[in-house]
């Protein structure tokens, strides 16, 4: 199948600094690629769909202004937490398009905390 | 609305010992029902999905699940756990029209006892 590198898996940060998370897929073309978060005991949900070549699209409640998405090429979209404060620590997964009944495709994942 | 809900946040079973994880999920659509499963520090995996046909579906490392409409579940099963079975276990639904993004269960994580 397809494959989804992201990274990095897992990061540390300072509050009020900014954290990158990349997300490349590495043997297919993707112009859709989503982000999803995941609190402690709770489900993965949807934050953005990142669209090669124009603006994301988020979700309601999530703020656009601190989750920048860039989907540079076809290949590589990345997230960036800005002003990271500890509420942000989370665990980040992207994926590739989905199409209803195709197999998505994910990253590895990448656990935030913010200290 | 869709939503997803697997009951028991941990399993824990012996190994040998059948496996059985649940999901139950809401849709105001037909379905497209998937089980992933997260093994340390790697990504999702496919194991199984249900489309249309058959109810009863395989998947990979003798997983199985079955879709019953009148129940809204699609439980994962394996009749007898290996060590290697140890994961966070995914029940994940989309929707067959609309956007395509996905709803996901919180997870399971599965503990086979030696």
């Amino acid at each position: 199948g397809a494959v989804v590198s992201q990274h990095p898996s897992w990061v540390i940060c300072k509050s009020g600094t900014s954290v990158k998370i990349e997300c490349r897929s590495l043997d297919f073309q993707a112009t859709t690629m989503f982000w999803y978060r995941q609190f402690p005991k709770q489900s993965l949900m949807l934050m953005a769909t990142s669209n090669e070549g124009s603006k994301a699209t988020y979700e309601q409640g999530v703020e656009k202004d601190k989750f920048l998405i860039n989907h540079a090429s076809l290949t590589l979209s990345t997230l960036t937490v800005t002003s990271a404060h500890p509420e942000d620590s989370s665990f980040y997964i992207c994926s590739g398009p989905t199409g209803g009944n195709t197999e998505a495709f994910f990253g590895q994942g990448t656990r935030l905390t913010v200290v | 609305a869709q939503s997803v809900t697997q009951l028991g946040s941990h399993v824990s079973v012996s190994e040998g010992a059948l496996v059985l994880l649940r999901c139950n999920y809401s849709s105001s659509v037909p379905p497209y029902l998937f089980w992933y499963v997260q093994y340390p520090n790697q990504g999702l995996q496919l194991l199984l999905k249900y489309t249309t046909g058959a109810t009863l579906v395989k998947g990979i490392n003798g997983f199985e699940a079955e879709f019953k409409k009148s129940e809204t579940s699609f439980h994962l099963t394996k009749p007898s756990a290996h060590m290697s079975d140890a994961a966070e276990y995914f029940c994940v639904l989309a929707r067959q029209t609309g956007a395509n993004n996905l709803f996901f269960g919180t997870g399971t994580r599965l503990t086979v006892i030696p």
